[in-house]
């Protein structure tokens, strides 16, 4: 069955270290996303890619940084930079003809990433 | 991107049809309803999606009203396991547009 995995399910991080978040799928999808979700809240926008080699900010990038050098492949990095990380972390990805009924993003299981 | 306004929580009974309201005042004519659904520590889940037609599938029906201003997910027949929130989300028709979540409805059922 096809789907989005992402990897580990909890992460521990030590203060000053940087982290990379796997997300993989292989639903054909050409856009990929970042999510960040803290307790009680929605999910804010962090990074997005409509296709290979090129991406985006979304509204909370300071501290994090993509890529995507493959279809399938959209890891994020936590940085330094990023002051308050502790949060859970979801990978979606979607089809470019969204619009058609019944398509919408599918999202992975997320990571938990704990600053320790 | 538009704006939406969901109640913070509601409560239904196992096996009744359960009723979600979002308003939309500012939508545009490009802009789509979004629904989706977000289990306790799990990824959103999508629902349904829809543009100016009533929508239904499997899962859910979305009807909109006539000015587009509201919407409103209808559950047919809760079970315990649609216990979730629940996410009203206006996308820009653009290819551009992403999804830009709020705190949606904690959605409760009672057996």
């Amino acid at each position: 069955d096809g789907g989005i995995t992402q990897s580990p399910k909890y992460l521990f991080r030590k203060e000053g270290q940087n982290v990379t978040l796997s997300c993989e799928q292989n639903l054909n999808h050409d856009a990929m996303y970042w999510y960040r979700q803290d307790p009680g809240q929605g999910l804010r926008l962090i990074y997005y890619s409509q296709i290979v080699n090129d991406f985006q900010k979304g509204d909370i990038a300071e501290g994090y940084s993509v890529s995507r050098e493959k279809k399938e492949s959209f890891p994020l990095t936590v940085t330094s930079a990023q002051k308050n990380p502790t949060a859970f972390y979801l990978c979606a990805s979607s089809r470019r003809d969204w619009k058609l009924a019944n398509y919408g993003y599918t999202f992975g299981s997320g990571t938990r990433l704990t600053v320790v | 991107d538009a704006k939406t306004t969901q109640p913070n929580s509601m409560e239904s009974n196992e096996e009744e049809p359960v009723h979600l309201p979002c308003n939309h005042s500012t939508i545009s004519g490009t802009d789509y309803i979004h629904w989706y659904r977000q289990l306790p520590s799990q990824g959103p889940e999508y629902v349904i999606h829809g543009l100016t037609s009533n929508v239904n599938n499997r899962m859910a029906s979305l009807a909109i009203a006539e000015d587009r201003k509201s919407s409103t997910l209808i559950l047919h027949r809760a079970t315990l396991r649609d216990a979730a929130v629940y996410y009203c989300i206006i996308r820009w028709g653009g290819s551009q547009g992403n999804l830009i979540f709020g705190k949606g409805t904690k959605l409760s059922v009672k057996p």
